[in-house]
């Protein structure tokens, strides 16, 4: 069965700590996105990833960095936390059917 | 790059009734456009998708149209129930790339 496994549902981050957001595809797709996902705004993209160690940038991409070292693997990285960036965060991974599929999510509070 | 506007952001129809929600993009490269229904608390999920060589596609009780000359693609949910109740995304993606450009979403309320 098709998994993306997002390996926090809830955190609680202070301002300022460095925060790791990690998601795990089992599926060996090689295009892994990230979205952030607001009331009113829809899903937004803030990082993709078409390869190990290849990375692209989306819409939203400042104040978040990733890593893909493995391909089931993708990490959404908080450099210094904000206030701004509490939201649900969603990892998807890319089928070869063309659809986007996605992980339960990550709801981050930060204090 | 694309720009996708979802209309209405929020829907509140009797069970039973018909549920219509539009989207246009702004890209005329764009050509798959999906739809994901996500209930309160899960995850997004696909629920149909046209590309741009198909007018309309029908699965059950949902359909979407498009209309590349105008650039809008809509769903249609019919004989609306309880559980349709959720928040709905549209998006559009080109050909090109692998970027998916997103809807600000529908929430759809289905009255019993």
């Amino acid at each position: 069965d098709v998994k993306v496994t997002q390996s926090s549902r809830y955190l609680v981050k202070r301002t300022g700590e460095k925060v790791f957001l990690e998601c795990v595809q089992d599926m060996d797709h090689e295009n892994m996105f990230w979205y952030r996902q607001d009331p009113g705004l829809g899903l937004r993209l803030i990082y993709f990833s078409y390869d190990v160690k290849m990375k692209e940038k989306g819409d939203i991409p400042e104040g978040y960095s990733v890593s893909r070292e493995k391909k089931e693997r993708f990490s959404l990285i908080l450099e210094s936390a904000s206030t701004n960036q509490t939201s649900m965060y969603l990892c998807a991974s890319l089928r070869e059917s063309g659809e986007l599929f996605f992980g339960e999510g990550s709801r981050l509070t930060v204090l | 790059g694309e720009n996708v506007e979802q209309h209405p952001s929020t829907l509140s129809v009797q069970e039973g009734d018909s549920a219509v929600i539009k989207c246009t993009y702004s890209d005329s490269a764009s050509n798959y456009f999906p739809w994901y229904k996500q209930e309160l608390g899960k995850r997004p999920q696909l629920i149909i998708d046209i590309r741009s060589n198909v007018g309309e596609k029908k699965d059950q009780r949902i359909a979407v149209t498009l209309n590349k000359t105008a650039k809008h693609f809509s769903l249609h949910i019919t004989e609306t129930q309880p559980e349709d109740s959720a928040v709905y995304f549209c998006a559009a993606r080109q050909n090109s790339g692998n970027q998916f450009y997103f809807g600000t979403g529908t929430s759809l309320t289905v009255i019993p």
